[in-house]
């Protein structure tokens, strides 16, 4: 069974479409995260959410929306797309304080290509 | 704001060796989580070996062992008996506890490994 299971994996789409990744996380967690790893593969949080709060909001455009309906789902929708966002966008989940020593586990990533 | 660094963009070792990846960061917190993760060609980002800043000891997981200098502030990571699978992009990251609101992974810009048969 994946922990962390994100869709679509691959996605190739133009400038100015809007489009959405999945992510559910199957391990109990009480908060997710998206993270972005641009071309450089350098890693940085997006967002946060706990038991379907939003905590963390770094700085992102605003055509980047998340919405989590229950604390084991969060996605990502991405209005208006430029070149700019064309990355691999990884979901994570965790449990504060927990057995798992605070481990924060990933999704497979899913690769947005714009073009 | 809490950073971390990883100064060596690529290292290569040869299989059956041993290598020693570095890492420093920058914190005021007494109390948070260091981490590796290694990222292959898939992209997936898998755990390598997790440390809590409040042990001494220094975390292994089978050939995967770190040198946790607290003072320092530096993380180290060796790979023993290094094998072809060990190739990938290391990451080193930093998770603070405080609150909520600093809940998350601040990362390095990766180590490259190379491993020569």
């Amino acid at each position: 069974d994946t922990a962390v299971s994100q869709t679509p994996k691959y996605l190739v789409t133009q400038m100015g479409n809007d489009k959405s990744i999945k992510c559910e996380q199957n391990l109990g967690h009480d908060t997710m995260y998206w993270y972005k790893q641009d071309s450089k593969k350098f890693l940085k949080i997006m967002f946060s959410y706990n038991n379907k709060e939003l905590i963390i909001n770094e700085t992102v455009p605003n055509r980047f929306s998340p919405k989590s309906p229950d604390k084991a789902h969060l996605n990502l929708h991405i209005n208006s797309l430029e070149l700019g966002d064309s990355a691999v966008y990884f979901c994570a989940s965790s449990q504060r304080y927990s057995l798992s020593g605070n481990t924060i586990y990933f999704g497979e990533g899913s690769w947005l290509t714009v073009v | 704001a809490q950073t971390v660094t990883q100064s060596q963009p690529e290292m290569s070792v040869q299989e059956a060796e041993t290598v020693t990846l570095s890492c420093t960061y920058d914190t005021s917190e007494s109390d948070y989580y260091l981490f590796w993760y290694k990222q292959p060609p898939s992209r997936q980002m898998i755990l390598v070996i997790r440390q809590e800043a409040y042990k001494q000891q220094n975390a292994t997981e089978n050939r995967f062992s770190v040198n946790f200098q607290k003072a320092a502030k530096s993380f180290s990571l060796k790979i023993s008996d290094s094998q072809l699978g060990d190739a990938a992009m290391y990451f080193c990251a930093y998770r603070s506890l405080r609150s909520y609101n600093t809940d998350k992974l601040i990362f390095g810009t990766g180590t490259r490994l190379q491993v020569f048969p």
